[in-house]
């Protein structure tokens, strides 16, 4: 069975501090993981993406996340937030097949402030 | 820009009437997904498409059904809607060597 849990609804931060966004995975395959972020009235845009190989992986914006298989966790930072950071984050699972469905994560509001 | 399409982008209905939310994905993609997504129930997955073939079914409810064309664009059909179908729904489409999937914009439903 898959599923997804993202620790915290709601993560607020000062511009410049660190983002710091939880995402705990369960998975009885290995598992692809990703991370989506949606602009309000947006569609979900892709982060990042852990497949197989490095478990550190880099996204755009400067967002990186780190795939630690013992901990089933995939936690998305990023070291200076900015304010144009502010949106929901969704982390999510597709398991078993690279056409499978993706499981999602509940979202974190990411509030930024000045 | 995803290259996914979802028309329209804003629907207005009452209850018990029928809609048709439409899909086309990026070109070339064989497999097109449909989420919900709500303030209660989060993202929910509700049908996958494969090639004009149905490959897997979620949440989805008996007074909703879903089909892929030959040219590989998809509709999603709501019908007897209620209240609670209010919801943002999302088309999605992968590639066969692909390992993600892109997201269209949404289409946004409220049923009053």
């Amino acid at each position: 069975a898959q599923s997804v849990t993202q620790l915290g609804s709601h993560v607020s931060v000062s511009e410049g501090a660190l983002v710091l966004l939880r995402c705990n995975y369960s998975s009885s395959v290995p598992p692809y993981l990703f991370w989506y972020v949606q602009y309000p009235n947006q569609g979900l845009q892709l982060l990042l993406k852990y497949t197989t190989g490095a478990t550190l992986v880099k996204g755009i914006n400067g967002f990186e996340a780190e795939f630690k298989k013992s901990e089933t966790s995939f936690h998305l930072t990023k070291p200076s937030a900015h304010m144009s950071d502010a949106a929901e984050y969704f982390c999510a699972l597709r398991g078993g097949s690279t056409l499978g469905r993706l499981y999602f994560g509940r979202g974190t509001q990411l509030t930024v402030w000045p | 820009d995803s290259g996914v399409t979802q028309t329209p982008k804003h629907l207005i209905t009452a209850t018990g009437q029928r809609v048709t939310l439409r899909c086309s994905p990026r070109s070339g993609d064989l497999s097109v997904y449909w989420y919900q997504q709500s303030l209660d129930q989060g993202l929910q997955f509700l049908i996958q498409y494969y090639n004009g073939e149905e490959r897997a079914k979620g949440n989805i409810l008996e007074r909703f059904s879903a089909q892929q064309f030959p040219d590989l664009h998809s509709e999603l059909n709501l019908s007897s809607l209620e209240l609670g179908d209010s919801a943002l729904y999302f088309c999605a489409s992968s590639s066969q060597g692909g390992t993600e999937a892109f997201f269209g914009q949404g289409t946004r439903l409220t049923v009053v």
